[in-house]
């Protein structure tokens, strides 16, 4: 169980073009999702909470309007990278938090997305 | 300032030898985390300590909650090439840090781990 998927696996676009990844939780209902950021061979970096229903939390640096977030239903969230430069181009993954009670909760991950802005 | 701190970032080793990753912060934690992620893939938990001084197994890995829930750590008995990864220490917002953070996870630096045949 606790399976997180993202769509697409990876994307290569051209410079000045949305891409919109969708990441969706397949088998249980997930009130929040979390966006992350990863360069190769560095950590993940948060980019965004996301809450049905509700406006996105972004980190401090992260340009709301160039990273738009949508969690439209309790099983998908979208991240949309909007007029992609190649400073853009990074491995985007998704999160689908279990569980209410902050001790022992747990965040399931997607396989990632990885975007190449030519 | 990186509020957990792992090391080594980087660890070469043959098959067979044996290893440990530190994961360490100032700050206590309710829980701590550990993923391991291959090139191109999403992390995968591990493991989660919860208990100040909790040892869990995983076949050849062992993990460790510090008494003061403050660090922890990742032991694996011979190493195999199937370990190799980025191995990634995790943890919720530290105690009393509340509000809007509820929920988010701090992730230390990684350890790359290449285990040689």
């Amino acid at each position: 169980g606790a399976v997180v998927s993202q769509h697409p696996s990876w994307v290569i676009c051209k410079s000045g073009t949305s891409v919109k990844i969708e990441c969706r939780s397949l088998d249980f209902q997930a009130t929040t999702m979390f966006w992350y950021r990863q360069f190769p061979k560095q950590s993940l970096m948060l980019m965004a909470t996301s809450n049905e229903g509700s406006k996105a939390t972004y980190e401090q640096g992260v340009e709301k309007d160039k990273f738009l977030i949508n969690h439209a239903s309790l099983t998908l969230s979208t991240l949309t990278v909007t007029s992609a430069h190649p400073e853009d181009s990074s491995f985007y993954i998704c999160s689908a938090r279990v569980g209410f009670r902050v001790r022992g909760q747990t965040q399931y991950f997607g396989p990632g997305t990885r975007l190449l802005v030519l | 300032t990186q509020l957990l701190e792992q090391s080594p970032q980087f660890l070469s080793i043959q098959e067979g030898e044996n290893l440990t990753v530190y994961c360490n912060s100032s700050s206590v934690f309710s829980s701590l985390q550990w993923y391991r992620q291959e090139p191109g893939e999403g992390p995968v938990l591990l493991v989660t300590v919860v208990t100040g001084g909790e040892v869990k197994k995983l076949k050849r890995l062992t993990f460790q909650f510090g008494d003061a829930r403050k660090d922890s750590s990742l032991h694996i008995t011979a190493a195999q090439p199937g370990d190799t990864g980025l191995y990634l220490c995790a943890g919720p917002p530290p105690m009393g840090a509340g509000g809007t953070s509820y929920g988010k996870l701090t992730f230390g630096q990684g350890t790359i781990l290449t285990v040689h045949p």
